[in-house]
């Protein structure tokens, strides 16, 4: 069985760019998470989607968005890219939404993302 | 405030030790997950506690959770230079929100 896909792995850009981010979840997972990993505030849970609808959304500005399409793929954008950005964004499906107990999180290998 | 800390988040062990590391966490959370890091690599799961008292065992690695004290354990006994990663606890809250501890990065000595 196929992992969590991400793509691309690494990705430099400008200041005031914006970037697309993808994640393929594994076959028949419906629940996709975002996280962004930085050395300064480690982990962060960005938003989830499930069924094309996102359901939670962590502490982060409005540039961050992301989508999920109906067969279960997910993006994530960034706009108007500032240089704290730079991170390793992960991306992590599950069965079920987080909240079921028995649904465990499976991380993909992340998307390195520089801005200069 | 929701929190989740970790301690310690650096440390050096000999192989072959015993040592635990410790993830503390404020609010009352109903799941804790143990995930292992390898530099430049994602996070593997290891471990999933969702009671009280339970224990999981896998290889030199255990794992605890006292949801009354709010902690969970990690053990590693006789520690190898394969264990050599970052481990994160994770706590999902209430609201749907999955947080993070800050990880602990383990560097086993030969």
């Amino acid at each position: 069985k196929a992992g969590v896909t991400q793509t691309p792995r690494y990705l430099i850009k400008t200041r005031g760019q914006q970037v697309t981010l993808s994640c393929s979840p594994i076959s028949g997972h419906r629940s996709v998470s975002w996280y962004q990993q930085t050395p300064g505030q480690g982990l962060q849970f960005l938003f989830e989607y499930f069924s094309e609808t996102q359901r939670n959304k962590g502490n982060f500005p409005g540039r961050f968005s992301g989508r999920q399409f109906s067969n279960s793929r997910s993006e994530m954008n960034v706009s108007t890219l500032e240089l704290g950005d730079s991170a390793l964004y992960l991306c992590a499906s599950s069965l079920d939404v987080i909240r079921r107990r028995n649904s465990p999180l499976h991380f993909g290998n992340g998307t390195r993302l520089t801005v200069t | 405030e929701l929190k989740v800390e970790q301690n310690p988040l650096f440390l050096s062990m000999q192989e072959g030790k015993n040592y635990t590391i410790y993830c503390n966490y404020s609010t009352t959370s109903d799941r804790l997950y143990w995930y292992r890091q390898d530099p430049g690599k994602s996070l593997e799961s290891l471990f999933v506690l969702l009671s009280n008292g339970a224990v999981k065992q896998e290889g030199r690695l255990m794992a605890s959770l006292d949801t009354k004290a709010r902690l969970s354990t990690l053990h590693i006994t006789a520690a190898v230079h394969d264990l050599s990663a970052t481990y994160f606890c994770a706590l999902v809250f209430g609201d749907d929100k999955i947080i993070f501890g800050k990880g602990t990065r383990l560097h086993i000595l030969p």
